[in-house]
């Protein structure tokens, strides 16, 4: 069974405060890493796809890295807003499917 | 561009009955997978579906079917209902199959069964 875990499974901060969460997942035949924001009531939405060869991925306060060596990827919230408020969820390719990680619940409070 | 979506967004079953949930992906998309996920779980795998054929399977019993027609749009059926089942359904579609594939959330269905 491919476990894929995140930590921490949530986490209260401050409207300004940064974050940052990890995803593990097997170090051993790896191709891509995928990360989820999902909203309450809305649908997962794609945030990054890492890759091998990726660098430090970004889109506006939110970056990701990788390390495929140990099997972990950090998600980095700079500044949180409230609206940043939502499940991160991690993915890793399996085969033909994705394995998700049971994601890190984020609240941002004002 | 219209989204993925699911019809219907909510749904009340009793057990032993079966249900029928719809997925209509982006335009252009081949590829929809089913997830299931409920309380304290993550998303759960159920199936993938590209081009007609379904290519992988989630570890769930075979009351959970699935089919795509050729117009990408699929369908997944659970049928003799249990308690168990209910759950959020989520679809996802993709251009292609493979690791590097974004996949794109509907908003999923609502089972409660009674």
């Amino acid at each position: 069974i491919l476990n894929v875990e995140q930590s921490p499974q949530s986490l209260h901060v401050q409207e300004g405060d940064s974050t940052n969460f990890t995803c593990s997942f097997p170090s051993s035949n790896f191709y891509a890493l995928h990360w989820y924001r999902w909203e309450t009531a809305k649908s997962p939405e794609a945030l990054f796809v890492m890759t091998l060869n990726g660098d430090e991925k970004k889109k506006g306060r939110i970056s990701a890295t990788l390390n495929t060596k140990e099997g972990y990827s950090y998600l980095y919230i700079k500044g949180s807003q409230p609206e940043d408020s939502a499940t991160y969820l991690c993915a890793f390719p399996y085969g033909q499917n994705f394995v998700f990680g049971p994601g890190t619940r984020l609240s941002v409070l004002p | 561009k219209a989204g993925v979506t699911q019809t219907p967004r909510y749904l009340i079953k009793t057990r032993g009955q079966q249900v029928t949930l719809s997925c209509s992906p982006i335009s252009g998309h081949r590829s929809v997978s089913w997830y299931q996920q409920t309380p304290g779980q993550g998303l759960q795998f159920l199936f993938e579906y590209f081009s007609e054929t379904q290519r992988n399977k989630g570890n769930f019993p075979g009351r959970f079917s699935g089919r795509q027609f050729s117009n990408s749009r699929s369908e997944m059926n659970v049928s003799t209902l249990e308690l168990g089942d209910s759950a959020l359904y989520l679809c996802a579609s993709s251009l292609g199959q493979g690791p590097y594939n974004e996949q794109f959330f509907g908003p999923g269905t609502r089972l409660t069964v009674l």
